[in-house]
Parts: structure tokens; sequence; C-alpha cells
């Protein structure tokens, strides 16, 4: 089961910021946060993860908690072609995590113009 | 572009049918997986491959027979499929154990696969 809980699915007008949060409660000390997308009947996209720090990449930014147990996912300025499921998931970042990634539904974010 | 190649892009197969999906990687991966997504619902994982070796089956139903012949290409050989599993297969590969890239995944564009 995935270890992450997120909303069904959120809107955010075109040219604003889209947050899109996730509680993860159960991580454990050496797990990542990942992001990815998946726009309609493609494959998923990599967006961006972090451990403890916050994390900014061309895409996006990772906020996480001091305690981890949740994070957001900022997009700073949505565009139509932001529209898509976003998946927040846990993931041992080490050799002994495994080589399982486990998504779960995702949130369904709608940009709106 | 990803880096990683799937065909056929889509595939319609009836019952008694035999075929092959493929994947390849030009990313220097040494781990690849296959995914199933079937409509409206998650991504399930189905079979993982690091070093060529199989560490990961989840359950699947052996009508769907996964090969590894090297850690640039893996296929899905399907047989007797039922239309239950009509679904999008998305392969993926990463680096593992994680360097650099920390284990993100790559994706194809999937295949998108009926079967009548």
């Amino acid at each position: 089961d995935a270890k992450t809980t997120q909303p069904t699915s959120m809107d955010c007008a075109e040219g604003r910021a889209a947050n899109l949060p996730c509680n993860h409660s159960t991580i454990s000390g050496n797990e990542y946060v990942y992001w990815y997308r998946q726009i309609h009947s493609q494959g998923p996209q990599y967006i961006i993860h972090g451990l403890k720090n916050n994390e900014t990449n061309e895409m996006a930014s990772l906020i996480i908690t001091e305690d981890r147990k949740s994070s957001t996912l900022i997009l700073p300025h949505a565009t139509l072609r932001d529209t898509a499921v976003y998946y927040c998931i846990v993931r041992g970042g080490d050799y002994t995590g495994g080589f399982k990634t486990i998504f779960g539904a995702g949130t369904r974010l709608f940009v709106k113009a | 572009e990803t880096g990683v190649t799937q065909t056929p892009r889509h595939l319609v197969m009836g019952m008694t049918n035999k075929k092959s999906l493929k994947c390849e990687q030009h990313l220097g991966h040494n781990a690849m997986y296959w995914y199933k997504q079937s409509a409206k619902k998650p991504l399930e994982l189905m079979f993982v491959y690091s070093l060529e070796e199989r560490v990961e089956n989840n359950s699947v139903p052996s009508r769907f027979s996964p090969e590894c012949p090297n850690s640039s290409h893996l296929f899905l050989h399907l047989h007797t499929l039922q239309p239950e599993d009509s679904a999008l297969y998305l392969c993926a590969s990463s680096q593992d154990p994680p360097g650099r890239e920390r284990g993100k995944l790559f994706f194809g564009s999937g295949t998108q696969l009926s079967v009548l």
C-alpha cells in the first residue's frame, strides 16, 4: 500500500501558484519523498525529491515539514500544461530501501484559464 | 524524450494470441520495471529486474512472462490474456543502488493494450 495521503483533486488558476499537499506520517529516517506527475495516457514524469531540506529545481519546489510527516509541492506559476495527476511517493534512498516504488491515487490538478 | 522507448504504442489482441511488449532504455541504468495501469486506477508494480535478475514479482498471473536479456532491454510476453488485462503497460528504468540519481524512475510512454 502507498504510504502517502493526498487530496483527490485540486483546482488552480493559470499563472497562480499551485500548492499540492501530501501526508506521510509513517515515513522513516532513511526514506525520501518523491513527486511525479502523469499527463493523460503518458508515463509518469519525475519532478523533484527530497529528504529533509527544502528543494527547488526548474520545475517546482518541495517544502518538507521539520518533523517530515508532510510535504508540499509548489508549482510557482501554473500553466494549462500542468494539468495532470501528481503523485507523492515515499521510498528508501539507500540500497536496503529496495526497488519498490508504489504509486497511490495521486492528486488530479486542474489548471483553469 | 525520457530515454526509455516502448513498442508497440498500441496493441489489440485476442484471448488466444501470443504477443510481446518491448522496452529499451538508453540511459545506462541497471534496474528495469513493468507497471500496469488499468482505467482510473493507480499504477500497479508488476515486475522489477536488477542487473538482469528478477527481484520482484508482485503476484502477477503466469500469463504475463517477463524477460530481461540484458540491462538495456525488457520484454513482457503475453499469452491467453483476459479482457480485464486491457490496460496501459508502462516500462521504467532507474539506477540502483542510488547514487546521484537517487533511484529516480524514468518511464516510457507505455503500450495501450486491448484484449478482445
